[in-house]
């Protein structure tokens, strides 16, 4: 199994571009998330979704979009970048069955993005 | 205010020592609790999981929660260099909407120096 997968591992976008960050997963986790990293905080969540067709806005929605077409795929739309968007984004996943280990969250290597 | 609060850090130790770790959260609902690591440039990786009252041990890794105080451990024991990383703590939220998810700390930053 691959894991969680990320494209682009960099990307340096000028203001008001826009691009879209894929993350793909093989492991039949019906749940999905993107989250952002700053430098020396944590991981905030940006959006998730619960299965295929299903989305939901995390605490930092503003100036992203997301969509689940399928299982495995979780893309993450950025429109007009604006430097307050640089930043680290993760994607990760998790099967959340019901048993408590089943929250785990499996995290993709990340994109780093350069907005100027 | 944040649901879920680490030792602001950093935190550094001498190679051998015990590093200690804490959290505490305010959701009384959260039952499982994450500890993740993450190397400088890399994904955060789970190293422990503890949803029980009391100690969990796995190697040199230990997890310690306490429910009535609302606060969650980890000890490192035998310190190495390699054990210096920037430590994550989340616990899955309890129920509602947030359902499933995970609220993540702020992170600690360990040093373990020679």
């Amino acid at each position: 199994n691959a894991g969680v997968t990320q494209t682009p591992k960099f990307r340096i976008l000028k203001i008001g571009q826009s691009m879209t960050l894929q993350c793909a997963q093989d492991m039949n986790h019906n749940y999905m998330y993107w989250y952002r990293q700053d430098p020396g905080m944590g991981l905030k969540l940006i959006y998730y979704s619960v299965g295929a067709g299903i989305t939901d806005k995390g605490e930092v929605p503003n100036g992203y979009n997301v969509s689940r077409s399928t299982t495995e795929d979780f893309p993450l739309r950025l429109e007009l970048a604006a430097p307050s968007q640089t930043s680290v984004y993760f994607c990760a996943s998790s099967r959340t069955s019901g048993t408590p280990l089943s929250y785990e969250q499996y995290f993709g290597p990340g994109t780093r993005l350069t907005v100027t | 205010q944040k649901e879920v609060e680490q030792n602001s850090g950093p935190l550094s130790v001498p190679e051998g020592a015990i590093a200690s770790l804490n959290c505490t959260y305010s959701d009384r609902g959260s039952q499982s609790f994450f500890w993740y690591r993450q190397y400088s440039g890399k994904s955060p990786e789970l190293i422990m999981f503890i949803y029980s009252n009391g100690d969990k041990e796995d190697g040199r890794f230990t997890a310690q929660l306490n429910k009535a105080s609302q606060y969650v451990s980890l000890l490192i024991r035998d310190s190495q260099p390699s054990d210096s990383a920037t430590y994550l703590c989340a616990g899955k939220n309890a129920g509602g909407t947030s359902y499933g998810k995970l609220t993540f700390g702020q992170g600690t930053i360990l040093t373990v120096h020679p």
